[in-house]
């Protein structure tokens, strides 16, 4: 059984600080893990994709994968009200067409 | 707005109605899949759909049948469904089959009376 685990929060931030979120997985052989960014109401939208160890930034964003640790992270940081939303972490088990596993996510919210 | 667009947007039904929802998407991508989310919860896989030919289908009612009519174009046919299965039913594709990232469209909401 695949599963993805995060804290569901809320997890609640000044404006202009790090806000950071953590996922763990159980599928040991598990090749690519994203994070999607989902506003009340709307479709999850793709913020990072990560595929080895270690970080990769977008912008405000990085991702961080530790595959021996079965861990992955998402920092935001300055983050402003606008980051306000649930972020889900998904992994893709196989590196085939398989589908996502998502985790429940984690409300995050930016306080002005 | 995205590039995987799904119609329509909300659609509300009886349970002995049939209706179709439709995802298309011009990417070239060449896998799609169906995932269904409930208020609160996760998205959960339905179908994948790998070079237009069914590859996954993760246990799900045969009240609900999935079509790929072209590598562009995917229909999820609705039959006979119950009240626990409204939902957000949220379309995404990918360019390949090596786990690259799935882009959603903006979903059908479904409402069974």
């Amino acid at each position: 059984q695949k599963e993805v685990e995060q804290n569901s929060g809320p997890l609640s931030v000044p404006e202009g600080a790090i806000a950071s979120l953590n996922c763990t997985y159980s599928d040991r052989g598990s090749q690519s893990f994203f994070w999607y960014r989902q506003y009340s109401g709307k479709s999850p939208e793709l913020i990072m994709s990560i595929y080895s160890n270690g970080d990769q930034e977008d912008g405000r964003f990085t991702a961080q994968l530790n595959k021996a640790s079965q861990y992955v992270s998402l920092l935001i940081r300055d983050s402003q009200p606008s980051d306000s939303a649930t972020y889900l972490c998904a992994v893709n088990a196989g590196g085939g067409a398989d589908g996502l596993t998502f985790g429940k996510g984690t409300h995050l919210i930016i306080q002005p | 707005d995205t590039e995987v667009t799904q119609t329509p947007k909300h659609l509300v039904m009886g349970m002995t109605n049939k209706k179709s929802l439709k995802c298309e998407q011009h990417m070239g991508h060449r896998a799609m899949y169906w995932y269904k989310q409930k208020a609160k919860k996760p998205p959960e896989l339905m179908f994948v759909y790998s070079y237009e030919k069914l590859s996954i289908n993760e246990s799900v009612p045969s009240r609900f049948s999935p079509e790929c009519p072209n590598s562009s174009l995917l229909n999820l046919h609705l039959h006979a469904l119950q009240p626990e299965d409204s939902a957000l039913y949220l379309c995404a594709s990918s360019v390949g089959t090596k786990g690259q990232p799935q882009h959603f469209g903006d979903g059908t909401r479904l409402s069974i009376l």
